[in-house]
């Protein structure tokens, strides 16, 4: 198995302007995280979604972030427009929920420069 | 979720046992201690979970307190690439599935 997939590794982008980033969960996952860390505030839960469906959004920063999930198998997290201080690593999980306990499996991040 | 509580560094000699402590005196019976680790610029990963007995596998050892109040993990022979910021994550069942990380201990392997 590839493991979660993430992708661009690294972006950078000016202010303004649009980013998207992309997440293809562990396939027969039923859960999907997306996170974000910076040196300030650490890992950050953004949002997740259970079976394509967003549950909690509540650690989305403002209206200028939105996320997608339009299938089991791809996410999108896409910031409009973009600022300096959205500059972070963006992570994406997946887990299979389940009674026992749902360890959740990373992708190796986005790392987002915006200047 | 319970908050925890970890030393913010320590180190260990390389074949030695690291043995890194957690404190989550305010646990409730359901919730269950979760280890993950990250390594310098890659995503956090999974070591192991436990709700009251210790487990083991092929990564670490969880020792949990009778009282649950407090956890250990164990890397039984620390090997350079050990080196990570280990977190303690106390979390519910389903229905509780955001991860707060915290600031994790930073676990530095010398040769």
């Amino acid at each position: 198995d590839a493991g979660v997939i993430q992708s661009p590794r690294h972006e950078v982008t000016e202010m303004g302007q649009e980013v998207t980033l992309r997440c293809k969960p562990i396939s027969g996952h039923n859960s999907l995280f997306w996170y974000r860390q910076t040196m300030m505030r650490g890992l950050e839960l953004l949002i997740y979604f259970n079976n394509n469906v967003p549950i909690d959004d509540s650690g989305m920063p403002e209206d200028r972030f939105s996320a997608k999930m339009p299938n089991a198998s791809f996410s999108t997290l896409k910031i409009q427009p973009s600022e300096p201080r959205d500059s972070a690593v963006y992570f994406c999980a997946s887990s299979f929920s389940r009674a026992a306990g749902n360890e959740q499996f990373f992708g190796p991040g986005t790392r987002l420069t915006v200047l | 979720d319970a908050k925890t509580t970890q030393p913010p560094s320590m180190d260990c000699a390389e074949g030695r046992a690291a043995n890194l402590p957690c404190n989550h005196s305010t646990i409730s019976g359901n919730e269950y201690v979760y280890w993950y680790r990250q390594i310098h610029s890659q995503g956090p990963q999974y070591i192991i979970h436990g709700l009251k007995n210790n487990e083991t596998n092929e990564m670490a050892s969880l020792i949990i307190t009778e009282d649950r109040k407090s956890s250990t993990l164990i890397l039984p022979h620390a090997t350079l690439r050990d080196t990570a910021v280990y977190y303690c994550i106390v979390r519910g069942p389903l229905g509780a599935n955001n991860l707060f990380f915290g600031t994790g201990t930073r676990l530095t392997v010398i040769p």
